[in-house]
């Protein structure tokens, strides 16, 4: 069965940095190109970026709002993505979740208050 | 960036009956392959989005035969057939062929009238 688990979601005060994590399993995690898609509260969806497999170059795009600020990484060797996100702003707050776009975590929650 | 604009934004529908959501983008989504890379997904109250459609017209393992995705160019249609308690919730185009960014459309929103 296809899982992604995200995690790392928190409370954050503006400026602060924070990391989410995705874990998954059921399907060939290295070939995947790996998506971040965030929900702001009562919104709709965003894409916030992808990174492409190893064999395409690892290559990272982001949305224009969180481009310097946020950046994707994976580990194949643990088939985890990750998003680390920095001089986080109040309108980062959302639910973020990590997709293949065929599949898709259960989402975290990132809040960006002071 | 491509602009994916969806209508209506409210769907009010009766149960059993048909219901469609056009979704329109400001330039082609022809890929230089010849593909269309045009996904339509269904999120339900306070849960993930899920994938009914990709590349326009093919149907996602378990989607039911009553949802179908249709169109070319810019202009793309999700049709259900006949419209049950379970289809209500907020449905999105997206568009994967000119990126960056993946651009969604702004959401329909499905209720049962």
């Amino acid at each position: 069965e296809v899982q992604l688990v995200e995690s790392g979601g928190d409370l954050v005060k503006p400026g602060g940095s924070l990391r989410l994590s995705c874990a998954a399993s059921g399907f060939s995690f290295s070939n995947e190109w790996m998506i971040w898609v965030r929900q702001a509260p009562g919104k709709g969806l965003e894409w916030v970026g992808r990174i492409k497999s190893k064999a395409h170059g690892l290559t990272t795009d982001y949305a224009a709002p969180v481009k310097g600020r946020f950046t994707i990484s994976r580990d194949d060797s643990k088939n985890t993505l990750y998003l680390q996100m920095n001089s986080l702003k109040t309108e980062d707050t959302a639910v973020y979740y990590c997709t293949t776009f065929s599949a898709w975590g259960q989402g975290t929650l990132v809040t960006v208050s002071s | 960036d491509v602009v994916m604009t969806q209508s209506p934004l409210s769907l009010p529908v009766i149960l059993g009956q048909p219901a469609s959501i056009s979704c329109r983008s400001s330039q082609s989504l022809v890929f230089s392959d010849g593909n269309t890379y045009l996904n339509w997904f269904h999120q339900r109250p306070g849960q993930s989005p899920r994938r009914l459609i990709y590349k326009v017209s093919n149907r996602d393992s378990g989607v039911p035969d009553r949802f179908s995705g249709s169109g070319s160019g810019t202009d793309f249609t999700l049709k259900i057939s006949r419209v049950e308690a379970e289809d209500v919730g907020v449905y999105y185009c997206v568009q994967i062929t000119h990126w960056p960014p993946y651009t969604f459309g702004q959401g329909t929103k499905l209720e049962i009238k």
